[in-house]
């Protein structure tokens, strides 16, 4: 298995509360993603990193920051959190060009309430 | 914009049977392609990808998927189900914008096996 290792893997959070999300590598891949996974949406990406300090937004990156202030560490932070942020949240990693296989760490399931 | 579609939500075959599940994506340039399954409760586990070459590509589990260019279409195979195939699949795509790319993934189709 790739070595990513995803933390806390389970956490129930108030409303309006901040939450930080961390994801781990140990396989010096460039790219790190995080996505959140709801039924009926299939994984949607928050933002990815494709550096150190070199991020971007995905599809559904509002209400979310990121920071990747070394290789492998990614950290996804909800500001405030919401009930509409409750989903099962996926960290991934790849490299670029031909290498752009993305490998999965085990979730994180984020409930707010 | 660019997009994967699946068009099965849920599919149902007997254990045995031969299955295929459909994938097709949107994307002007030619596309890496993957196939990812993922059991209850785990991650994402990478069956099977495309980058360039042959158009049927084979993957772990029996799996195969063949590249239709003319379809846009990169279709999941496998002659013989077992029960243990009963999984969510995910069709993804990598999308380029500039030196970056990132991972866009159809919404999954539910497998379920029956005796």
């Amino acid at each position: 298995d790739a070595g990513i290792t995803q933390s806390p893997r389970h956490k129930v959070t108030e409303t309006g509360t901040p939450v930080t999300l961390r994801c781990h590598q140990t396989e010096n891949h460039r790219y790190m993603y995080w996505y959140r996974q709801d039924p009926g949406h299939g994984l949607r990406l928050i933002h990815y990193s494709y550096g150190v300090k070199d991020t971007d937004k995905g599809e559904v990156s509002d209400g979310y920051s990121v920071s990747r202030s070394k290789t492998e560490d990614f950290l996804l932070t909800l500001e405030s959190a919401t009930s509409s942020q409750t989903s099962v949240y996926f960290c991934a990693i790849g490299g670029t060009g031909r290498n752009t296989e993305a490998f999965f760490g085990q979730g994180t399931r984020l409930t707010v309430v | 914009a660019q997009s994967v579609t699946q068009p099965d939500i849920h599919i149902t075959v007997s254990e045995g049977a031969s299955l295929e599940l459909r994938c097709n994506y949107s994307y002007g340039a030619t596309p890496y392609l993957f196939w990812y399954v993922q059991s209850p409760g785990q991650g994402l586990q990478l069956l099977l990808k495309y980058f360039s070459g042959d158009t049927l590509v084979q993957g772990i589990k029996g799996f195969e998927a063949e590249f239709k260019r003319s379809q846009s279409s990169f279709n999941l195979r496998k002659p013989s189900v077992h029960w243990s195939d009963a999984a969510e699949y995910f069709c993804a795509v990598v999308v380029y914008g500039g030196s970056q790319g990132n991972l866009i993934f159809g919404k999954g189709t539910k497998l379920s096996v029956k005796p």
